[in-house]
């Protein structure tokens, strides 16, 4: 089975700042998508960024990219120029490409995140 | 194009009650998946619907089940309402068939269950 980890419970930073967001999983699938969504307090998981695993190029949207590497099973989450609307807790969710069986999503425990104006 | 849509926001029951919840998908979309988050946690895969049936299930009792309706929403029962029920509900449509297909979410049903 698949598992996702987020280490890092709480992270903070400075409006305008950079920081990452730590993500590992743990497959013995080849191909996958893995996903990055933001919560914030009004609850509505959102979207942030999307990667499928068989792109070597690394996911961008705006201020938001990812470090995805295959070999260590890691894919982390740059946010650029922090925005205090950054702040939300952020999931890491992985999802197999295979079409039998349910397109679940395997989320980790999530990593709030805090904008210090 | 509207978005995806839960009803109710927040519920409150007693144990041993029963609940449904609902879930309208987003324009487009054919397949509806449920989640349970509990508090502080990420979000548990409790099954999908597809084409009106189940297709794939998470590690949740029998007394959770589901409905898929011609439209595409879709309701979640939970019968025997247990204290470790109370949880953020999720709902997230889908369109199988396309490569990659993300699921979009709606904005989630409290449910607290004393």
């Amino acid at each position: 089975a698949q598992t996702v980890t987020q280490s890092q419970p709480e992270m903070s930073v400075q409006e305008a700042e950079t920081v990452t967001l730590s993500c590992t999983y743990d497959t013995s699938e080849s191909d996958y998508y893995l996903f990055w969504y933001k919560q914030p307090p009004s609850r509505q998981m959102i979207l942030v960024i999307r990667q499928e695993a068989y792109k070597q190029q690394n996911a961008t949207e705006n201020r938001f990219s990812v470090n995805f590497q295959k070999a260590a099973k890691s894919f982390s989450l740059k946010i650029s120029d922090s925005q205090l609307g950054d702040a939300a807790m952020y999931f890491c969710a992985y999802r197999t490409s295979l079409l039998k069986g349910a397109q679940k999503l395997v989320f980790g425990q999530g990593t709030r995140l805090t904008i210090n104006p | 194009e509207t978005g995806v849509t839960q009803s109710p926001t927040h519920l409150i029951k007693t144990r041993g009650q029963q609940v449904t919840l609902r879930c309208s998908s987003q324009s487009g979309h054919n397949t509806v998946s449920w989640y349970q988050q509990a508090l502080g946690q990420g979000p548990q895969f409790i099954f999908q619907y597809y084409r009106e049936e189940e297709n794939g299930r998470g590690n949740f009792p029998p007394r959770f089940s589901g409905l898929q309706f011609p439209n595409y929403s879709s309701e979640l029962n939970v019968n025997a309402l247990e204290l470790d029920d109370s949880a953020l509900y999720l709902c997230a449509s889908s369109r199988t068939g396309e490569t990659g297909e993300t699921q979009y979410f709606g904005p989630g049903t409290r449910l607290l269950v004393l």
